[in-house]
This record gives structure tokens, C-alpha cells and sequence, in this order.
């Protein structure tokens, strides 16, 4: 069965510290991964995606995240947070636009 | 553009009782989406349309209904709503084929009393 796995569901990091949230994902056929953001009222928004190419990818606010295919990973990092990256994140994938799953989601605190 | 819209905001219903609620896009998007988000369970899909007249099921389907008369518009429907129906419902919505983002809106929190 397709899943997307996000294993931190509360992470509390201080401002400046640097951040990585795991995600996993198992699923056959095309990758497409994606992370979304949602700050606390606010709807999901997209930070970046990926679909082909290179493996390293950039999206908005500083952050960036790497597809490692033989670990089925798509972990996503920021070498510094700040208390306004306080929201949380999902993970989602899939093969076709029928078919994205999304994960449990990792709520980040940020102490000031 | 206003991208995805929802209504209402918020709601309040009796076990029982039904309700609809509304997207739309202006984004002229082929595909649109219904979700519920429940705390600790992420986003779960409920029903989606891959265009104008057409609907399919998601991962929790029951005890909803949705219709897609319109490209720009998805409504879900609530024929007798249920406590276990609380919860916060986004709508999204994408381009489709190889495009996969989804542009999400603001979402509907509905309680079941």
C-alpha cells in the first residue's frame, strides 16, 4: 500500500538551530514529493516540490530538501529557523494527481 | 485571483442535520479535492474530481456526497451528520495531468454536537 511517513510529530527547536524533518514515502512508479507548510490559522501552502532532476531541492523561505532514492526519503532542512517558521509541516506524495498522500504532519515550536 | 474559496468558515450542527459546502477556483483547475484534517492524522482525502461531471472516492468516503456541475465549483454534502464528522475540511484543488501541486483553501471548521 502507498503511505508517506512523517516520524516527528512535535519538534521544539530554538531559534537560529538548524532543522531537518524525516519523511519517507512507499509507493511504486513516478515520484512526485512535496512539502507543505500551514501556519497556525492559515490554510496549507506549497514550500517546494519534486518531481525529476537534481536531488537537492530549493523552495521558499530558506528551506530545502533532499530525495534520496535508496533510502525513500525526502527529508526537508533549514540551517537556521526563526520563531516565524513556528507552523506545521506535511510531507505528501505520490504517482498521479489522483493519488498524492499526504502524511500525519510535524508541528515545529520555535522558542524565541 | 482569489485561487480556492470556502464556504462557510465555520459551522455548528446537530447530529442529523445536513449540510453542503462550497469551493470554488478560479484558476480553471481540472482537479479538485476534499480533505478532513483531524489532529495527529494529517490530511485525509474524502472524495476528488478529476473534471466538470465527474467524482471519485477517496480514502474516507462515507457519509459524504459531492457533485462537480461546474468546473470552477465541488461541493461536499453532509446528509446526516455524525460527531465523528467534527473537523476541520479543506478543499484544493490542481492543474492535474503532470501537475500535481495543490492549491489549497482556508478551510472549514464544522462541529457535530
Amino acid at each position: 500500500a502507498q503511505s508517506v511517513s512523517q516520524h516527528n510529530h512535535h519538534v521544539i527547536l530554538s531559534e537560529a538551530a538548524s532543522l531537518e524533518l524525516g519523511c519517507n514515502y512507499s509507493y511504486g512508479g513516478t515520484v512526485n514529493l512535496f512539502w507543505y507548510v500551514q501556519y497556525p490559522g492559515q490554510h496549507l501552502q506549497l514550500l517546494l516540490k519534486y518531481f525529476s532532476g537534481d536531488p537537492l531541492v530549493k523552495g521558499i523561505k530558506g528551506f530545502e530538501a533532499e530525495f534520496i532514492k535508496s533510502k525513500f526519503s525526502f527529508n526537508l532542512r533549514k540551517p537556521s529557523v526563526q520563531w516565524s517558521d513556528t507552523a506545521e509541516y506535511f510531507c505528501a506524495g505520490g504517482s498521479s494527481a489522483s493519488k498524492i498522500i499526504f502524511g500525519s504532519g510535524t508541528r515545529l515550536s520555535i522558542r524565541p | 485571483n482569489a485561487g480556492v474559496t470556502q464556504t462557510p468558515k465555520f459551522r455548528v450542527l446537530k447530529t442529523g442535520q445536513s449540510m453542503t459546502l462550497l469551493c470554488a477556483q478560479d484558476m480553471n483547475h481540472e482537479y479538485m479535492y476534499w480533505y478532513r484534517q483531524d489532529p495527529g492524522m494529517g490530511l485525509r482525502l474524502i472524495h476528488y474530481s478529476v473534471g466538470e461531471g465527474t467524482t471519485a472516492k477517496g480514502e474516507v468516503p462515507d457519509g459524504y456526497n459531492v457533485s462537480r456541475l461546474k468546473k470552477q465549483n465541488f461541493l461536499l454534502g453532509l446528509e446526516s451528520a455524525a460527531p465523528s464528522q467534527t473537523s476541520v475540511y479543506f478543499c484544493a484543488s490542481s492543474y492535474g495531468g503532470q501537475i500535481y501541486e495543490q492549491y489549497f483553501g482556508p478551510g472549514t471548521r464544522l462541529t457535530v454536537t
